[in-house]
């Protein structure tokens, strides 16, 4: 199963927002709900900042929110804040024959 | 409060074996689904392979990279989980994370990561 494809790379000045987007195929993000998104500190481990598709766990602001659209799933944040400045990694399931995770490659965040 | 904690991790040889442990405490461990994730130095995350809870059949699913080569396996009476890795390869050197598949209201939202461990460093190298 190939990783997702995600911009190596986006910036924005605090207070702006931005979006990441995350793009699959008709057998993982497509076809399921189950795509999750993670922030990763520089050596941290991922926390989970959105599961099934737009759904925020308690305690992550709601400055976080997902989205999908075909076989694109998407993270925005608004309100940019210089902790935000992190790895971001999309992530879907992709199917119970063989029950693939694939993750995207990555999107370092970078606050101006 | 929730608590991973891998070791286990260290310089092995290519060909050699290695098995890791994931301690797990603030949460009723026999009900989890446990994955394992890992990553690369300087790259992205890769899902590893995932071993359901008992009460679910305690069935384990692999990655194909790693297929035939890990096992995971699970003592709920340590509350501990295991990664055994044999015929390691160069490129399984990587950070190897612990994490438990999301509860929401006692369902499982597979493939979508909660908690996770600090992560221990595999090295294959000659």
């Amino acid at each position: 199963q190939s990783a997702l494809t995600q911009p190596a790379s986006v910036s924005g000045s605090p207070g702006q927002s931005i979006t990441i987007s995350c793009t699959g195929t008709s057998s993982d993000v497509g076809s399921y709900n189950l795509v999750s998104w993670y922030q990763q500190h520089p050596g941290k481990a991922p926390k989970l900042m959105i599961y099934e598709v737009s759904k925020r766990p308690s305690g992550v602001s709601n400055r976080f929110s997902g989205s999908k659209s075909g076989n694109t799933a998407s993270l925005t944040i608004s309100g940019l804040q210089a902790e935000d400045e992190a790895d971001y990694y999309c992530c879907s399931y992709a199917g119970s024959s063989t029950f693939d995770v694939v993750f995207g490659g990555g999107t370092k965040l970078t606050v101006l | 409060e929730v608590q991973l904690v891998e070791s286990g991790g260290g310089l092995v040889k290519p060909g050699g074996s290695l098995r890791l442990s994931c301690a797990a405490s603030g949460f009723t461990f026999s009900n989890a689904w446990m994955s394992w994730v890992r990553q690369a130095p300087g790259k992205g995350l890769e899902w590893v392979g995932r071993i359901k809870s008992k009460t679910d059949g305690g069935t384990t699913d692999y990655a194909a990279p790693v297929k035939g080569r890990f096992t995971i396996s699970r003592d709920d009476s340590k509350n501990t989980l295991y990664l055994q890795m044999n015929s390691l390869k160069t490129e399984d050197t990587a950070v190897y994370y612990c994490t438990t598949d999301l509860e929401v209201q006692g369902v499982i939202v597979t493939a979508n990561f909660d908690y996770w461990g600090q992560g221990t460093l595999v090295t294959v190298s000659s």
